[in-house]
């Protein structure tokens, strides 16, 4: 199989760290990358992990372990406009699935 | 650049009607993909196309049909349109193989509403 599992819901406050996991199934798996929409709009790349350990952009950071068919999303100072919806996907033959996708809320 | 257009925007069908639609980039992308998303189901891969000429089945293929007959341009078409349809659409595209860090570019989406 194919697929991805993420939690539904994450709720931080401003100024925190906040992690969201994703695990997978390891069927033709190349790497595991992370996307943001707002509000229903056009889901946007984030960062992408093909090989073990921690890739950083700025605030965000992600993480991937092969062995453990698991990697996470870390958001540090969170930002009110952090608050997002946030995918994992991952890729193998040309496909990319994503997860069912984490609504987070960040609260003042 | 424009990036990914995708028309028309907004639409309602009745059940049974068909529809094609339209996805267009140009970056020179050789993969292109649609997906549909409802609420509290993520992305689903309906069918994508890793080159002009060639498509595929994704995960929820049924009732929908594609073409891909120039490189720029990726067709969704329903034949006969279901309730069930009702959903916004996302194309995307992207440059190489998922190897490589080769980012998926989504276009604004269609929201489609089959009475």
């Amino acid at each position: 199989g194919q697929s991805l599992e993420q939690p539904s819901e994450v709720t931080a406050v401003e100024g925190a760290i906040v992690q969201i996991n994703c695990t997978y199934q390891t069927s033709g798996f190349y790497g595991l990358s992370w996307y943001q929409q707002h509000d229903g709009g056009a889901p946007t790349f984030l960062s992408y992990n093909a090989l073990d350990g921690l890739e950083e952009t700025g605030r965000f950071s992600s993480f991937l372990s092969r062995s453990d068919s698991y990697g996470y999303l870390l958001l540090q100072e969170l930002q009110m406009k952090d608050s997002a919806s946030y995918f994992c996907a991952r890729g193998g033959g040309g496909k990319l699935i994503f997860g069912q996708g984490t609504e987070l809320s960040v609260k003042p | 650049n424009a990036g990914v257009t995708q028309t028309p925007k907004f639409r309602v069908l009745k059940t049974g009607q068909s529809m094609t639609l339209l996805c267009a980039q140009d970056m020179n992308h050789e993969y292109m993909y649609w997906y549909r998303q409802d609420p509290g189901m993520g992305l689903r891969l309906i069918h994508y196309s890793v080159g002009e000429g060639t498509t595929a089945k994704g995960e929820v293929p049924d009732g929908y049909n594609v073409s891909r007959l120039k490189k720029q341009n990726f067709l969704l078409g329903l034949e006969s349109a279901a309730p069930s349809q009702t959903s916004v659409y996302f194309c995307a595209s992207r440059s190489t193989d998922f190897k490589k860090n080769s980012p998926l570019h989504f276009g604004n989406g269609t929201r489609l509403t089959v009475t």
